[in-house]
């Protein structure tokens, strides 16, 4: 079946350091694929998305790429910041409109 | 006010409980999803529905059931409750057309 496979985390960084948070996906198809994020206490929110191969998307400093090669979708960001500290999502759309999500990725940055 | 509005926020009940988690939206999506998170573990879709009339199984449907009760609302029941089943569920919306889903605040639910 259709899955999403994520880094483990906790990914810990300092501030202003490079951010990657590794995605992979097994799907039939051509999947829309998200990376979604969730702050502490609250619900989950689209972060950016990426609807066909080589898409890139991007939102807020972060990017990820739709490799269809290697079915990857890794997050990045150039430079990261406290108030990105968070858990990442990284989810997909499957032919019959369900989303299916990755484990989660909590990202904490350090001043 | 917020699009999706999941109601309560925080429930603590018994287990053999009865109880009902509620989601309305003013989206106006015809597209409803319930899932469950639980740490490590991501969230897991529990029931979906494309329409008033349309009722679908996620991968841990188990122990849940749904009511679809107009466009805008979309219940999870829990009909007996179990500590297993202690865990915060998400609400979500999608439209036709639409690739992303939005999603509510979140209900935390723990049975004791």
């Amino acid at each position: 079946g259709n899955s999403v496979t994520q880094m483990e985390g906790p990914v810990t960084l300092s501030e202003e350091a490079f951010l990657t948070i590794n995605c992979t996906y097994t799907a039939t198809g051509y999947p829309s694929l998200f990376w979604y994020v969730q702050y502490p206490g609250e619900g989950l929110q689209l972060l950016l998305k990426a609807t066909k191969a080589d898409d890139k998307g991007s939102n807020k400093g972060f990017e990820a790429t739709y490799r269809k090669e290697t079915t990857s979708f890794h997050l990045e960001k150039g430079s990261v910041q406290v108030s990105d500290s968070a858990v990442y999502f990284c989810a997909l759309m499957d032919s019959s409109y369900k989303l299916i999500f990755g484990s989660g990725t909590r990202l904490l940055v350090r001043p | 006010d917020a699009d999706v509005t999941q109601t309560p926020r925080n429930r603590i009940t018994k287990t053999g409980k009865r109880i009902m988690l509620e989601c309305s939206q003013t989206k106006g999506h015809d597209r409803m999803y319930w899932y469950r998170q639980d740490p490590g573990l991501g969230l897991r879709l529990i029931y979906y529905s494309f329409d008033v009339k349309d009722i679908n199984k996620g991968e841990i449907s188990d122990g849940y059931s749904v009511s679809r009760q107009a466009q805008a609302k979309f219940s999870l029941s829990l009909e007996s409750a179990i500590p297993n089943q202690t865990a915060l569920y998400f609400c979500a919306t999608s439209a036709e057309g639409l690739t992303e889903a939005f999603f509510g605040q979140g209900t935390r639910l723990t049975v004791v």
